[in-house]
């Protein structure tokens, strides 16, 4: 069964704490992505990438950045945490041209920031 | 900037109900729309429309898009307690596989 595992389900952090969330898919897949989703506004994308070492900003890259050293693994990096990245974080992932159906998520990381 | 609106934003519905959820959408560049059902974990693909007028189905559930007026539909029919979920809109705009989601419609279905 395929997957995409993001490493933590809950995790609660100090404001300024410098936060990982990880996460590994074992579909072989090019493309790999992170959304957070809050309540009213939806999943918003704040960071993808196509390839080893490559990433793009998505829609919301402010106050984060990525790692991606090998093709399964993507990492979210919050610098320097604050209260309002208090939210649900989905990582995706999907292979490359047509594969939208195989756009697969993640369990979610439920990040509180106190 | 692109933009996918879906309404309800929530809504209540007793088992049996049929039940149709809207998104519309203003985009530069539209390749696909896509359907996904969230319940408490990862959201799970529905269906994937990219040509007016054919609906797609699937048990209970069938979705059609209209590429003229800008909006697609998801029909949920006999609803059960477990279509209970959040049913999330998305379009895919061309860049990779890169998707913009709508905030999402609530469907609680009661007993």
């Amino acid at each position: 069964d395929v997957k995409v595992t993001q490493s933590s389900r809950y995790l609660v952090k100090r404001t300024g704490e410098k936060v990982f969330l990880e996460c590994v898919q074992d579909m072989d897949h090019e493309n790999m992505f992170w959304y957070r989703q809050d309540p009213g506004l939806g999943l918003r994308l704040i960071y993808f990438s196509y390839d080893v070492k490559m990433k793009e900003k998505g829609d919301i890259p402010e106050g984060y950045s990525v790692s991606r050293e090998k093709k399964e693994r993507f990492s979210l990096i919050l610098e320097s945490a604050s209260t309002n990245q208090t939210s649900m974080y989905l990582c995706a992932s999907s292979p490359p041209g047509q594969g939208l159906w195989g756009y697969t998520f993640g369990s979610g990381t439920r990040l509180t920031v106190v | 900037e692109d933009k996918v609106v879906q309404s309800p934003l929530s809504l209540v519905v007793h088992e049996g109900d049929t039940v149709t959820l809207n998104c519309s959408y203003e985009v530069t560049n539209f390749r696909s729309l896509l359907w996904y059902k969230q319940e408490k974990k990862a959201p799970t693909f529905l269906f994937m429309l990219t040509s007016s007028g054919i609906e797609k189905k699937s048990g209970r559930l069938s979705s059609i898009l209209d590429k003229k007026e800008l909006f697609s539909i998801l029909n949920i029919t006999a609803t059960q307690t477990g279509d209970s979920a959040v049913y999330l809109c998305a379009l895919n705009t061309g860049t990779a596989s890169k998707l913009t989601f709508g905030t999402g419609t609530r469907l609680q279905v009661t007993l």
